[in-house]
């Protein structure tokens, strides 16, 4: 079994929908984070988590939002679909030394989810 | 903030060819570099990173890239081309304290022909 899971692999929607995309983990990660990759912009990161009481904005979250519901796990929303959120969807854990205070910069990806909207 | 180039979103070599994949930064602090990689239909996984310690490092699969401060560059090589090469490769630059985040670049994908 992956470490890190994502649920649902392939959705398609329209566009309005509430979409819920879900991540686990079995790593025993403190620090969760989403990402999205679009053709020729790589991936952007849409918000990170460091445990279940912090959870932090990245570059691209304006339409998004995010829930920290355990520490594995972390589920992203779009609380209504637009076609330019057609993309493919990364969740990533990453360890920590130090008393969980220092990251590594190592991340574990899960196999991606791919969001269709129409 | 950080930030990193990446230098032709294509490259093609044939098998047994060296590897050569650019990567750029931009840093106001002494960055920490990485090289991922994704096979098709995959998430990303680690190759390689700097953090300071030396500046020719070591990866898996025969990889190895050398940060130099001078042309503020982290370039990924490996001598010899295998099909198993083929895939996307991205170059990564750790933002905030303590590896808070990683910020990508756009990625290069490899193409191996026999």
């Amino acid at each position: 079994d992956a470490d890190v899971t994502q649920t649902p692999r392939n959705r398609i929607t329209k566009t309005g929908k509430r979409i819920m995309l879900e991540c686990s983990q079995t790593k025993g990660h403190d620090r969760m984070y989403w990402y999205r990759q679009d053709p020729g912009l790589g991936l952007r990161l849409i918000y990170y988590s460091f445990d279940v009481k912090d959870i932090n904005k990245g570059e691209i979250s304006d339409g998004y939002s995010v829930s920290r519901q355990a520490q594995a796990k972390f589920s992203l929303s779009l609380e209504s679909a637009i076609p330019n959120q057609t993309a493919l969807y990364f969740c990533a854990t990453s360890p920590t030394r130090d008393g969980g205070r220092i990251g590594t910069g190592e991340l574990f990806f899960g196999e991606g989810s791919r969001l269709t909207v129409l | 903030a950080q930030s990193v180039t990446q230098l032709g979103s294509h490259v093609s070599v044939s098998e047994g060819a060296l590897v050569l994949l650019r990567c750029n930064y931009s840093s106001s602090v002494p960055p920490y570099l990485f090289w991922y990689v994704q096979y098709p239909n995959q998430g990303l996984q680690l190759l390689l990173k700097y953090t300071s310690a030396a500046t020719l490092v070591k990866g898996i699969n025969g990889f190895e890239a050398e940060f130099k401060k001078s042309e503020t560059s982290f370039h990924l090589t490996k001598p010899s081309a295998h099909m198993s090469d083929a895939a996307e490769y991205f170059c990564a630059v750790s933002e905030g304290t303590g590896f808070q985040k990683l910020v990508f670049g756009t990625g290069t994908r490899l193409l191996v022909s026999p």
